[in-house]
């Protein structure tokens, strides 16, 4: 039972416009989020979280945005660029601490120039 | 700069070896992880360690063991290889303070043929 689920498998953005990456979940028990960034043959790296209690966190570039009553999140990313190529995961957690993250399947986004 | 090392980027096994595979990281992190990614799954925890011999399965055990006898290295077993273990896996670890964080090694792509 896939929990946090990113339907879109791939996204091609035009380099300067908006990337907007989607996930949805499931569990409503869950308290954190946040967005991986992976390049290939590399782990992935931490972009940006956001809390339940909030609903927009910002950080330079990225925006992320959490509508709870909806269970769905979303990624912006504007401008966008061509070092952003790459596989996006949402993950969500139960609460602060808890040690376990869910993560999604993943969004391949491909900058065009 | 924390750094997540493993031990092998490729590795190519027979069904049926006994496989381990590394994962060591250098900031006194508790917590470690094992995930394996698969295309169209994403990544799906397998187990986690948050103390030295401590242990909890994750949401896909079935198959693997693990081992935490130093604070700073993390081992998966695959006690029997098989085929349906093919993937990429990839370890994390993370602060308990700043659990949401995890910070990934490169992974390694285990083929088992």
């Amino acid at each position: 039972d896939q929990q946090v689920k990113q339907n879109s498998p791939s996204l091609s953005v035009q380099e300067g416009r908006i990337s907007i990456l989607n996930c949805d979940y499931t569990n409503s028990m869950f308290d954190y989020f946040l967005w991986y960034k992976k390049y290939p043959a590399e782990g992935p790296t931490f972009l940006i979280s956001i809390s339940s209690i909030k609903d927009k966190n910002e950080d330079g570039r990225f925006t992320v945005f959490l509508n709870k009553s909806a269970k769905h999140l979303s990624l912006h990313i504007v401008p966008s660029q061509p070092g952003d190529s790459a596989v996006y995961f949402c993950a969500a957690q139960l609460d602060f601490g808890n040690e376990k993250l869910t993560f999604g399947t993943g969004t391949r986004l491909t900058i065009i120039p | 700069d924390v750094k997540v090392t493993q031990s092998s980027r490729y590795l190519v096994k027979r069904t049926g070896e006994k496989v381990f595979l590394e994962c060591v990281q250098d900031m006194d992190h508790e917590n470690m992880f094992w995930y394996r990614q698969d295309p169209g799954l994403g990544l799906r925890l397998i187990y986690f360690s948050y103390d030295v011999k401590m242990k909890e399965k994750g949401d896909i055990p079935e198959g693997y063991s693990v081992s935490r006898e130093k604070k700073e290295r993390f081992s998966l077993i695959l006690e029997s290889a098989s085929t349906n273990q093919t993937s990429m896996y990839l370890c994390a670890s993370s602060l308990t303070s700043h659990s949401y964080e995890q910070y990934f090694g490169p992974g390694t792509r285990l083929t088992v043929t």
